[in-house]
């Protein structure tokens, strides 16, 4: 088992460019977030998905877009990146449904925006 | 709405001494609890949980346990290593709801 996986690790964007960040999960798991981590802040949801086929937004939703893919995908694009979208993303799964269940946390994409 | 309050940190310590991180919170209805471990450059991962009044969860020495008359669930271990030093974050889920809720997130630091 993978568990959730996220590509890239590390990228690097101009102000102003695009780009999707791609979260798969193995376990069979029905909702899938996505987070962002700043210094201070803690973690912010951006968008979550209960269930394929569902999206809803979070915390922080400005400026992002997500697609659930299928149960297993979950990408999140950024169509003109700003330098306040740098940060640390989180993809995470949880199979539980209605609360009650842990996350499974992916390793991180770590984006720059210049 | 519900919420989760955590020490601030960093939580600085010496190696084999007993460690406390404090973790209050407030929600609707009878929440899971949850300690999410974070390592430098790694994602969350689950350390413990407890889902109802007066259970403890544990796992690798640490312990918690759901304290619903205080609202806490406070993290402890008796003797830490350096190996231990990382984030902490508290967490809860209520029935009914598919978002978690953490707190900020508690810095711990072990010198040998």
């Amino acid at each position: 088992n993978a568990g959730v996986t996220q590509t890239p690790k590390f990228q690097v964007l101009k102000t102003g460019q695009s780009m999707t960040l791609q979260c798969a999960q193995d376990m069979n798991h029905n909702s899938m977030y996505w987070y962002r981590q700043d210094p201070g802040m803690g973690l912010r949801l951006i968008y979550y998905s209960a269930s394929e086929g569902t999206t809803d937004k979070g915390e922080v939703p400005n400026g992002y877009n997500v697609s659930r893919l299928n149960k297993r995908e979950f990408s999140l694009r950024l169509e003109s990146a700003a330098p306040s979208q740098t940060s640390v993303y989180f993809c995470a799964s949880s199979g539980g449904g209605q609360g009650f269940s842990e996350q499974y946390f992916g390793p991180g994409t770590r984006l720059t925006v210049t | 709405g519900n919420s989760v309050t955590q020490m601030e940190g960093p939580v600085t310590l010496s190696e084999e001494a007993f460690l406390t991180i404090n973790c209050t919170y407030t929600a609707t209805g009878y929440p899971s609890l949850f300690w999410y471990v974070q390592y430098p450059g790694e994602g969350l991962q689950l350390l413990l949980k407890a889902t109802k009044a007066d259970d403890k969860g544990s796992n690798k020495g640490f312990e918690a346990t759901y304290r619903k008359e205080t609202t806490s669930f406070h993290l402890e271990k008796g003797s830490v290593q350096v190996s231990d030093s990382a984030v902490y974050f508290c967490a809860l889920e209520s029935g009914g709801s598919y978002i978690p809720t953490f707190g900020r997130g508690t810095s711990l630091i072990v010198h040998p």
